[in-house]
């Protein structure tokens, strides 16, 4: 069964480094999706893709955010220069009619 | 604004009982309302949604859910629980009524659900 596949699972780095997080969404699914959990928090929406661009972002999604489908194959999250804040678990998502398909995440580290 | 509640951050139940997660939603649509389950370590995975076509809604591994908009409640339950159900679940709802899986989604906190033997 196809599945959203993220990559790396752990990231650890150092506060102001850019990180790039990837996801390889399910082949015929059109429209991604960035989510990320802070420990111990909701899971909140960070930013929807759709046609090569951003289809909407939520108040979290600022200038140190960027999203690209570099590919016919990946998706990726940028964050330009992390804060220790940005510690959480991110997920990526893909959609069908049926829903929104999630991968495993990756558990991204800011010391 | 769309939000959900979910009652219980931790339920236990022991196995072959009948399973209750409970959920309060909270929307300015006809909502769209799903159940998410994550397993250690794996992606969040869709147990069932909600469309208008019907308020009762079965799902993956004998989970079901029913729609009550006088409650606003979308409870997910099972008849028995199996060892193999521990897991976090989620009650999710979107902000695009009637069925689409389009929007942004909105999640709630979680409940642990844990099986005894």
């Amino acid at each position: 069964e196809p599945e959203v596949t993220q990559t790396p699972s752990h990231q650890v780095t150092q506060m102001g480094q850019e990180v790039i997080l990837r996801c390889v969404p399910i082949s015929n699914h059109l429209y991604f999706y960035w989510y990320r959990q802070i420990l111990g928090q909701k899971v909140e929406f960070l930013v929807s893709f759709y046609n090569n661009e951003i289809s909407e972002k939520s108040e979290i999604f600022d200038d140190q955010f960027s999203v690209e489908r570099p590919d016919g194959s990946n998706f990726t999250l940028k964050i330009r220069s992390t804060k220790l804040e940005d510690s959480a678990m991110y997920f990526c998502a893909s959609r069908d009619r049926l829903g929104q398909y999630f991968g495993p995440g990756t558990r991204l580290l800011v010391l | 604004a769309q939000s959900v509640t979910q009652l219980d951050s931790h339920v236990s139940v022991s196995e072959g009982t009948p399973v209750l997660l409970r959920c309060n939603y909270s929307s300015s649509y006809s909502p769209s309302l799903f159940w998410y389950v994550q397993h250690p370590n794996k992606g969040l995975q869709l147990l069932l949604k909600y469309t208008s076509a019907a308020t009762l809604v079965k799902g993956i591994n004998g989970f079901e859910a029913e729609f009550k908009k006088s409650e606003t409640s979308f409870h997910l339950t099972k008849p028995s629980a199996h060892m193999s159900d521990a897991a976090e679940y989620f009650c999710v709802v979107s902000d695009l009524g009637g069925g689409s899986t389009l929007g942004r989604l909105y999640f709630g906190r979680g409940t642990q659900l844990t099986v005894w033997p």
